[in-house]
């Protein structure tokens, strides 16, 4: 079965640290290029960042707003990637997902494989 | 700018169309994916590339493009398509991608 298993998200104080796992099955993951977006209460969808395949130098890219904080990176051999989280904010509250981005023949690409999202708060 | 724009809520009876757009600078260059999320739920791929729906979506959903303008359309709205819809591309960089404003679709 084709999945993604997002684990490591709770509650830490403002400034603190948090590392989020996506643990890959039912596909070629080391591939992928591998995404993560947010979701706060109530609200819309956030690209955070991604990381692309070995084959792509392991690329990565981020939102402005998570930029400097935030550092993402994969382990191949494990079949996961990791969203790590540093000086957290409050408004960094949100579910978090990761998904697989997909390249298509007609040169679109799509978000085609979602986790079931992992719950990350920040408060005091 | 970075950002795709979509309305915010849009409503359909039951079996008519709706359509629901995305607006953005860089959909003059790249295709728009479309998703849909229902309240607790991830979201789900419905439309990607030019117009092509994955394995199990209905085949009353479909997209088109023109300028810098993308469209969702639901021919023939269902209760069970009652949610919200997302488009996503890359921004106009090519190196980030964005999200639209999202759109909740209300099937009456």
């Amino acid at each position: 079965e084709v999945q993604l298993v997002e684990s490591g998200g709770g509650l830490v104080q403002p400034g603190g640290s948090l590392k989020l796992s996506c643990a890959a099955s039912g596909f070629t993951f080391s591939g992928s290029a591998m995404h993560w977006v947010r979701q706060a209460s109530g609200k819309g969808l956030e690209w955070v960042g991604r990381i692309r395949s070995k084959a792509n130098s392991y690329a990565t890219a981020y939102a402005a707003s998570v930029k400097g904080r935030f550092t993402i990176s994969r382990d191949d051999s494990k079949n996961t990637a990791y969203l790590q989280m540093n000086s957290l904010k409050t408004e960094d509250t949100a579910v978090y997902y990761c998904t697989r981005l997909t390249y298509y023949y007609d040169g679109g690409d799509a978000f085609d494989i979602w986790g079931q999202g992992t719950m990350v708060t920040v408060s005091s | 700018s970075s950002e795709l724009t979509q309305d915010p809520a849009v409503s359909v009876a039951l079996g008519q169309t709706v359509r629901i757009t995305c607006q953005g600078d860089s959909l003059r260059s790249y295709y728009a994916s479309w998703y849909q999320q229902k309240p607790g739920q991830a979201p789900v791929l419905v439309i990607y590339g030019k117009n092509n729906r994955p394995s199990g979506i209905p085949d009353r959903f479909s997209g088109s493009s023109s300028g810098n303008t993308a469209s969702l359309t639901i021919t023939g709205a269902q209760a069970e398509d009652e949610a919200d819809y997302y488009c996503n591309s890359r921004d106009s960089s090519g190196n980030h991608r964005v999200f639209g404003t999202g759109t909740k679709v209300t099937v009456l």
